[in-house]
């Protein structure tokens, strides 16, 4: 069964350094997401994307975050200048269609900044 | 802001018997519901959806049940099994108001089927 991946498992970094986050969705989903989950708290949304653009955002998606397709297959996230409390598991996820289509998730990325 | 609750935080069962996990909700524009099921170190797993036209939906051992006056939810597995131990994640998507399927999460019922 198709799946979508994410590299790397797992990314240390220190406060204030850029990451990326990677990310392939299901080869004929059309629509990608990102969220997270800081530990011991709820999934939440982040950023939706179609068409090559964002379609919808959260209000932790602030200007230290960017989602960008740079090929046919990657999804990418970037957060521009990490702080302690962007740690968290960020997840990809894809889905088809809008509406009552379901989301197919990644196994995650755990963000450890210091 | 608890639009989508899971009150109970833990639920243990004994393998063979009937694990029931609920879920409520806050917003009557919420249209389509998903039961996700988690295990450590990986992904939320798609397991069961509802839509708000149905009351029941069937898949195997899970069913999911929606009662749409009392803004609540609530997922049957039947027999559970050992297996079935996992963090499990109620959704809901409100695609009517929304521009993609941004679920919002419940904070989560673990589950442990005991042998």
């Amino acid at each position: 069964e198709p799946e979508v991946t994410q590299t790397p498992s797992h990314q240390v970094t220190q406060m204030g350094q850029e990451v990326i986050l990677r990310c392939v969705p299901i080869s004929n989903h059309l629509y990608f997401y990102w969220y997270r989950q800081i530990l011991g708290q709820k999934v939440e949304f982040l950023v939706s994307f179609y068409n090559n653009e964002i379609s919808e955002k959260s209000e932790i998606f602030d200007d230290q975050f960017s989602v960008e397709r740079p090929d046919g297959s990657n999804f990418t996230l970037k957060i521009r200048s990490t702080k302690l409390e962007d740690s968290a598991m960020y997840f990809c996820a894809s889905t088809k269609d809008r509406g009552e289509s379901p989301l197919h998730f990644g196994n995650g990325t755990r963000l450890t900044v210091t | 802001d608890q639009q989508v609750k899971q009150n109970s935080p833990s639920l243990s069962v004994q393998e063979g018997r009937i694990s029931i996990l609920n879920c409520d909700y806050t917003n009557s524009m919420f249209d389509y519901f998903l039961w996700y099921k988690k295990y450590p170190a990986e992904g939320p797993t798609f397991l069961i959806s509802i839509s708000s036209i149905k009351d029941k939906n069937e898949d195997g051992r899970f069913t999911v049940f929606l009662n749409k006056s009392a803004k609540h939810l609530s997922l049957h597995i039947v027999p559970s099994q050992p297996g079935d131990s996992a963090v499990y994640f109620c959704a809901a998507n409100p695609f009517r108001i929304s521009a993609t399927n941004k679920l919002i999460f419940g904070t989560g019922t673990l589950l442990a089927v005991q042998p």
